[in-house]
């Protein structure tokens, strides 16, 4: 079993739409982490939240940790084609520290 | 961030055969990992390789299959041996950058090395 599961797995929406996708655990993790990761690249760090209930901004995406550390989203809006790709979200558990683990990402598609 | 490179980008390899990935980082870090993804899905952590002491495998990985060097802290290699189809993955190094005065660590990736055994 994994111990950050993503949902959607897959998403395929028409430019400028919204779009959520979530990570949800049964873990309290000191810090979470998302990732882009395009094909044949490395998955590339774009936010960590570390504080209960924390919102962080990055343009157009907005990440949220939820108040009990288990669980985060990621909203993207008005998604553009080049938002395209494998996001990933991964956990640094409070008993594991130094140790992440990867939920099962979730691949988004923006049509133009 | 760290500035990280792999070699080779991609192999195709014979069964049987063994194929050594080498991970090269910019600057010195603690702890390397190593991890294992199938095209389009999550990674899967292989085992953390620190300078000076054995690497530590996780659960259904073991140092025959996949061993590891951590000869300073600036590289590592591991080893894929005895390949089988199996085996045929996008093998990625990563390190931790610890935010200073920070609580958390963070991982930053290479480019990974993408593995076709026949």
């Amino acid at each position: 079993t994994q111990l950050l599961e993503q949902s959607p797995q897959f998403l395929s929406i028409q430019e400028g739409e919204n779009l959520t996708v979530y990570c949800n655990s049964s873990s309290v993790f000191s810090s979470l982490q998302w990732y882009r990761q395009e094909p044949g690249e490395g998955p590339v760090l774009l936010v960590t939240v570390v504080t209960g209930g924390e919102v962080k901004k990055l343009k157009r995406l907005t990440f949220q940790f939820g108040d009990a550390r288990k669980d985060s989203s990621l909203h993207i809006t008005a998604a553009q084609p080049g938002d395209t790709g494998l996001y990933l979200c991964a956990g640094e558990p409070l008993v594991n520290f130094n140790k992440f683990y990867f939920g099962s990402g979730t691949k988004l598609n923006v049509k133009p | 961030s760290a500035v990280i490179s792999q070699k080779p980008s991609r192999d195709i390899c014979q069964r049987g055969t063994s194929l050594t990935i080498q991970c090269q980082v910019d600057s010195q870090v603690t702890m390397m990992f190593w991890y294992r993804q199938q095209p389009g899905q999550s990674l899967t952590l292989i085992a953390t390789a620190n300078q000076g002491s054995e690497a530590t495998y996780e659960s259904g990985f073991v140092i025959d299959k996949f061993p590891i060097s951590r000869p300073n802290l600036t590289f590592s290699t591991l080893t894929v041996s005895n390949m089988s189809p199996e085996d045929s993955s996008i093998y990625l190094c990563s390190v931790e950058g610890g935010v200073r005065q920070a609580s958390y660590n963070e991982q930053f990736f290479g480019p990974g090395t993408r593995l076709t055994v026949l």
